[in-house]
């Protein structure tokens, strides 16, 4: 089975600053990953799909890169309203999460 | 615009099945190019992909948990079902429905707001 790792599982930053998130595949799989952001007491939401496709409607803020095995999730600045947890997900007719990252604002 | 609605108990009994169905509007079941499925997270804990099903009745399951896992859909409804057998504790979770309108089954587009479910005696 593929695992899925992201780090960090938690970070603080100022409102403005730049963000990165980084996930992690087990083995090579290609550009199937995506990107969700929850808010606390709310479904997921999907922002990136195929390592680095912005979903329609998501803010241009966003953004996704990599291949392989080794994949970043960017807020280029971070606002009030980013606070949520990250989740990174690997498709291949299964479907596996990663553990999470907390965003919160300093 | 496309909607989804989970109902269901809010508490189930440890052995017993947990029934879920998602009530889809603003579109039809039968479309070609959706998944439906499920999703779930106990709490303060991260995400768990359940299975998902298309139209035509192939169905994709989490290898842990299929052998207590049957999704379906009831077209003449627009809804979708899930009944997970043999529940315990460890089944306590807020349970979201999806959809993936990729067409090839690969992102989860769409989300219903989730319904937790509680097993306990």
């Amino acid at each position: 089975d593929i695992q899925m790792t992201q780090s960090p599982s938690s970070l603080s930053a100022s409102v403005g600053d730049r963000v990165t998130i980084t996930c992690q595949a087990s083995q090579d799989i290609n550009n199937y990953l995506n990107w969700y952001q929850q808010k606390p007491g709310k479904a997921p939401k999907l922002l990136i799909y195929d390592a680095s496709n912005l979903e329609t409607g998501v803010p241009s803020r966003f953004s996704g890169s990599g291949s392989g095995t080794d994949f970043t999730f960017t807020i280029s600045s971070l606002q009030p309203e980013d606070i949520a947890t990250y989740y990174c997900q690997h498709y291949d007719n299964l479907f596996t999460f990663g553990p999470g990252t907390k965003v919160d604002i300093k | 615009q496309l909607q989804l609605q989970e109902s269901g108990p809010g508490l189930v009994k440890p052995s017993e099945t947990l029934s879920l169905t998602c009530t889809v509007s603003g579109g039809s079941i039968s479309s070609s190019s959706y998944y439906w499925g499920w999703i779930r997270q106990p709490p303060g804990k991260g995400l768990e992909w359940i299975g998902n099903i298309y139209y035509s009745g192939s169905t994709y399951h989490n290898p842990s948990l299929k052998s207590r896992v049957t999704i379906s859909v009831d077209t003449s409804k627009n809804q979708f079902s899930l009944k997970l057998s043999s529940v315990t504790a460890a089944d306590t979770a807020v349970y979201y429905c999806n959809v993936d309108s990729s067409g090839r089954l690969s992102y989860f587009d769409l989300w219903g707001r989730g319904t937790l479910v509680t097993v306990s005696s």
